[in-house]
């Protein structure tokens, strides 16, 4: 079984519509990320949380907000989805410390119409 | 604020070609360098590097870290066509250990 996962896989909705992507690890990992990627921009971060109680905003955090259900849970959400958040979305995990390697999810493709 | 400037963005070669990979790095309390791969799907870990010198390897794979001059370079020998792939620098800094990517070399190795 994977140590990360992401549902849905892929999604094509409506703009203004809300949609939640949702992020699940076995990794016992405490730190938990979101990205996303757009062709030849690389990965940019959107949020992340380092436990339960903690949420940061990344670098593009202006229109999605997210949730940190539990340790193992991680949701991201776009309260009006746009056509320029179509991309795809990464979750991806690490553990506590100083030199953290992240392990990413399969992502999630968006479209928005 | 961090930045991770990766050369070139794509590069094609035949099979058998050595290729060098370069990222260069601006960021505050520098504390590692993460090579990853990418193909069609998540990223995948290739190599973490936080002293200078010190060369890491992996079959045909390396890559090595100079603090002083705040670049690495990622060197694929005898490259395959398997070896085709973005290829994702990211740099960990600041007070808050989240990594800042760089955009990607984009590697195609043709038969």
């Amino acid at each position: 079984d994977a140590d990360v996962t992401q549902t849905p896989r892929n999604r094509i909705t409506k703009t203004g519509k809300r949609i939640m992507l949702e992020c699940s690890q076995t990794k016992g990992h405490d730190r938990m990320y979101w990205y996303r990627q757009d062709p030849g921009l690389g990965l940019q971060l959107i949020y992340y949380s380092f436990d339960v109680k903690d949420i940061n905003k990344g670098e593009i955090s202006d229109g999605y907000s997210v949730s940190r259900q539990a340790q193992a849970k991680f949701s991201l959400s776009l309260e009006s989805a746009i056509p320029n958040q179509t991309a795809l979305y990464f979750c991806a995990t690490s553990e506590t410390g100083l030199n953290n390697e992240q392990f990413f999810g399969p992502g999630t493709r968006l479209t928005v119409l | 604020e961090d930045k991770v400037v990766q050369s070139p963005l794509s590069l094609v070669v035949h099979e058998g070609d050595t290729v060098t990979l370069n990222c260069s790095y601006e960021v505050t309390n520098f504390r590692s360098l993460l090579w990853y791969k990418q193909e069609k799907k998540a990223p995948t870990f290739l190599f973490m590097l936080t002293s200078s010198g010190i060369e890491k390897k992996s079959g045909r794979l390396s890559s090595i870290l100079d603090k002083k001059e705040l670049f690495s370079i990622l060197n694929i020998t005898a490259t395959q066509t398997g070896d085709s792939a973005v290829y994702l620098c990211a740099v960990s800094g600041g007070s808050n250990y989240k990594l800042t990517f760089g955009k990607g070399t984009l590697l195609t190795v043709n038969p």
